[in-house]
């Protein structure tokens, strides 16, 4: 059970910002909220995580529902790199992935 | 930094026959490193979590006798897969947590290895 529900694709066209949400109504109070992404054939790369608080970093925004359940991943710039899975998982160190988002970006 | 490699990437074996996947942390310790498998066109299970030192934890519906692992050093895990089967073909992905700060909750995932046993 991902305890996720994330919609199975998106697209986007090439260097428009991205949102990627991601609906987890059962979440606890000591769950984070990880995200990562897929390309065919590889390992998951991490992508960013949280609690309760938006974050940023290099690679994407977080936004954090203040009821914390829901959450929106934003790639503020897609490239066609960012084509890939994007796994919404709450727990801690532990994970425990869902189907995904298959994001296709449009050059 | 935060590398993960896997070796072999790929692996092709004979039904019977053992195979060992390594797992490394090129820039980091990690006391806890987890296996996933992936079978086609469908998410990652989660296999077990290997604790440095200790004996794995495995979830529920895997064989710990057919899947060994070892977490012999900070760095390094290894699985087995003893007597593989053709069902047992799939891409095996390992992933390390860092041993402290705010980083534990990051995991940083090798970059798989592909089984085929025939």
């Amino acid at each position: 059970d991902a305890k996720t529900t994330q919609p199975n694709s998106m697209e986007s066209n090439e260097e428009e910002p991205v949102h990627l949400p991601c609906n987890h109504s059962t979440i606890s109070g000591t769950d984070y909220i990880h995200w990562y992404r897929q390309l065919p054939s590889q390992g998951p790369e991490y992508v960013i995580h949280g609690l309760t608080s938006n974050v940023n970093n290099r690679m994407a925004s977080l936004a954090i529902a203040e009821d914390r359940k829901s959450s929106t991943l934003i790639l503020h710039r897609a490239t066609l790199r960012d084509a890939a899975v994007y796994y919404c998982i709450r727990g801690s160190y532990q994970l425990t992935f869902g189907k995904g988002t298959k994001l296709s970006v449009i050059p | 930094g935060a590398v993960v490699s896997q070796h072999p990437s790929w692996v092709i074996c004979k039904s019977g026959t053992s195979v060992k996947i390594e797992c490394r942390s090129l820039d980091f310790q990690a006391t806890t490193m987890f296996w996933y498998r992936q079978f086609p066109k469908q998410s990652l299970m989660l296999m077990a979590t290997s604790n440095e030192g200790s004996k794995a934890t495995y979830e529920q519906g895997v064989e710990k006798d057919k899947f060994l692992i070892n977490h012999a050093s900070l760095t390094l895990s290894t699985l087995t897969v003893t007597s593989a089967h053709p069902e047992d073909s799939s891409f095996y992905i390992c992933s390390a947590s860092p041993l402290s700060g705010r980083s534990t909750y990051e995991q940083y995932f090798g970059p798989g290895t592909r089984l085929t046993v025939t």
